[in-house]
C-alpha cells in the first residue's frame, strides 16, 4: 500500500538552531515528491517538488532534498516565522489524475 | 489573480441536513480536488476532477457527491451530514500532470452537531 510517513510529528528548536524533518514515502514509481507549508487556519502553500534521487531545492532557509526512499525538508538558522505545519506529499507512477498522498505534517515551532 | 476560493469559510450543520461548498478557480486549471483534513491525519483526498463534466472517486468518498460543469467551479455536496463530517474542507486546483503542484483555496471548517 502507498504511504507517506512524517517525522517527528512535532518539533520545537530555538531561533539559529538547524534542523531536519524527515519524509518516508512507500511508492510504487514516484512520479514527484511535493513539500508544502501550512500556516494554522489556512490552506497548504506549496514550496518544493522533487522528481528525482540526488535533487535538491532551495528557497531561502530551506532546502528540500530526496533519496530513493525518503526526502529531508533542512531547515538552516530558522526564524520565529518559519513556525508553521510541513507537508510531505508523493504522486505514484500509476496516477495520471496528478493525486497525492500526504503525510500528517510536521508541526515546527521556532521559539525567539 | 485570486488563486483559489472557498464558501462559506465557517459552517454549523445539523445531523441530516444537506448544504454544498463552493470552490472557484481563476487559473484555468483542469485538474482539481477536494480535501479532508482532520486533527493529526493529514489530507484524504474525497473527489477529484480531470476537467469539465469528469469526475472520479478519491479515498474517502462516502456521503459526498460532486459536479464539474465548467472548468472554474468544482462544488461539493454533502447530504445527509453526519458528525463523522466534522472537519476542514480544502479545495484545490493544478494545471496539469506535467507541472502539477497543487494550489490550495483557505478552506471551510464544518461542524456537524
Amino acid at each position: 500500500e502507498d504511504q507517506v510517513t512524517q517525522s517527528p510529528e512535532a518539533l520545537r528548536l530555538q531561533e539559529g538552531e538547524s534542523s531536519s524533518l524527515n519524509c518516508s514515502y512507500t511508492v510504487s514509481g514516484l512520479r514527484g515528491l511535493f513539500w508544502y507549508r501550512q500556516d494554522p487556519g489556512k490552506g497548504p502553500e506549496f514550496l518544493f517538488t522533487l522528481y528525482s534521487a540526488g535533487e535538491e531545492k532551495e528557497k531561502e532557509r530551506l532546502k528540500a532534498t530526496l533519496t530513493k526512499k525518503e526526502s529531508f525538508l533542512h531547515i538552516t538558522a530558522p526564524k520565529p516565522e518559519d513556525s508553521a505545519t510541513y507537508l510531505c506529499a508523493a504522486s505514484h507512477g500509476s496516477s495520471n489524475t496528478g493525486k497525492l498522498i500526504f503525510g500528517q505534517g510536521t508541526t515546527l515551532q521556532v521559539k525567539p | 489573480n485570486a488563486g483559489v476560493t472557498q464558501t462559506p469559510k465557517f459552517r454549523i450543520l445539523k445531523i441530516g441536513q444537506s448544504m454544498t461548498l463552493q470552490c472557484t478557480q481563476d487559473m484555468n486549471h483542469n485538474y482539481m480536488y477536494w480535501y479532508r483534513q482532520d486533527p493529526g491525519m493529514g489530507l484524504k483526498l474525497i473527489y477529484y476532477s480531470v476537467g469539465a463534466g469528469i469526475t472520479d472517486k478519491g479515498e474517502v468518498p462516502n456521503g459526498y457527491n460532486v459536479s464539474r460543469s465548467t472548468t472554474e467551479d468544482f462544488p461539493l455536496r454533502l447530504e445527509l451530514a453526519a458528525p463523522s463530517q466534522t472537519s476542514v474542507y480544502f479545495c484545490a486546483s493544478s494545471l496539469d500532470i506535467i507541472a502539477y503542484e497543487q494550489y490550495f483555496g483557505p478552506g471551510t471548517r464544518l461542524t456537524v452537531t
